[in-house]
């Protein structure tokens, strides 16, 4: 019944090692987001996918690459972790053609980097 | 760039009463939403409300309103009779309507229900 889903919810690892994040969406959205919010509560965008093609790239370090094997998913793979990736990221969907434009978000992972 | 100013980090009020919530914003868009999103401890993002700038009439949403100032580029979200499970970390965002979909958060306003 999730509309959005995260896996893994938290996330503990070692500087330097290489982790991945998936996404799904089961409301038959178009477009799917990665935001992240930092130790401050600061939300910022980091990418945005619609129709498996990646429309937003926000100047996010090129350890961060983005996939999108359908609409419904979006993963978001992290080489090479440094301390300063520690932070929640959160995936979440919408129509495009959706007037109202809402967003929907999924629970985020909690990554933390030692 | 557009920007987002929430200029309460905290606040903090008794349950039953009504609170507003500060925003103002900063674009040259004429046209664009803007949303109201609400993050408890569970730490899931909760859409509360939205409006479409077109839209002259202010949006609710049972307890929660909105005062849409367009001139002012403000914002403010007014929770009426306050309850415990209002307590959470809310934040305002813009989005324009056309162009990358991306909203553009405020920094958040942590909201304290006591009982």
């Amino acid at each position: 019944d999730t509309a959005v889903s995260q896996t893994p919810k938290y996330l503990v690892t070692q500087m330097g090692n290489d982790k991945s994040i998936k996404c799904e969406q089961n409301l038959g959205h178009d477009t799917m987001y990665w935001y992240k919010q930092d130790s401050k509560k600061f939300l910022k965008i980091m990418f945005s996918y619609n129709n498996k093609e990646l429309i937003i790239n926000e100047t996010v370090p090129n350890r961060f690459s983005p996939k999108s094997p359908d609409k419904a998913h979006l993963n978001l793979h992290i080489n090479s972790l440094e301390l300063g990736d520690s932070a929640v990221y959160f995936c979440a969907s919408s129509r495009i053609g959706d007037g109202a434009k809402t967003q929907y978000f999924g629970p985020g992972t909690r990554l933390l980097v030692l | 760039a557009q920007t987002v100013t929430q200029s309460q980090p905290e606040m903090s009020v008794q349950e039953a009463e009504t609170v507003t919530l500060s925003c103002t914003y900063d674009t040259s868009e004429s046209n664009y939403y803007l949303f109201w999103y609400k993050q408890p401890p569970s730490r899931q993002m909760i859409l509360v409300i939205r409006q479409e700038a077109y839209k002259q009439q202010n949006a609710t949403e049972n307890r929660f309103s909105v005062n849409f100032q367009k001139a002012a580029k403000s914002f403010s979200l007014k929770i009426s009779d306050s309850q415990l499970g209002d307590t959470a970390m809310y934040f305002c965002a813009f989005m324009k309507s056309q162009g990358a979909q991306k909203l553009v958060f405020g920094q958040g306003t942590r909201l304290t229900i006591n009982p």
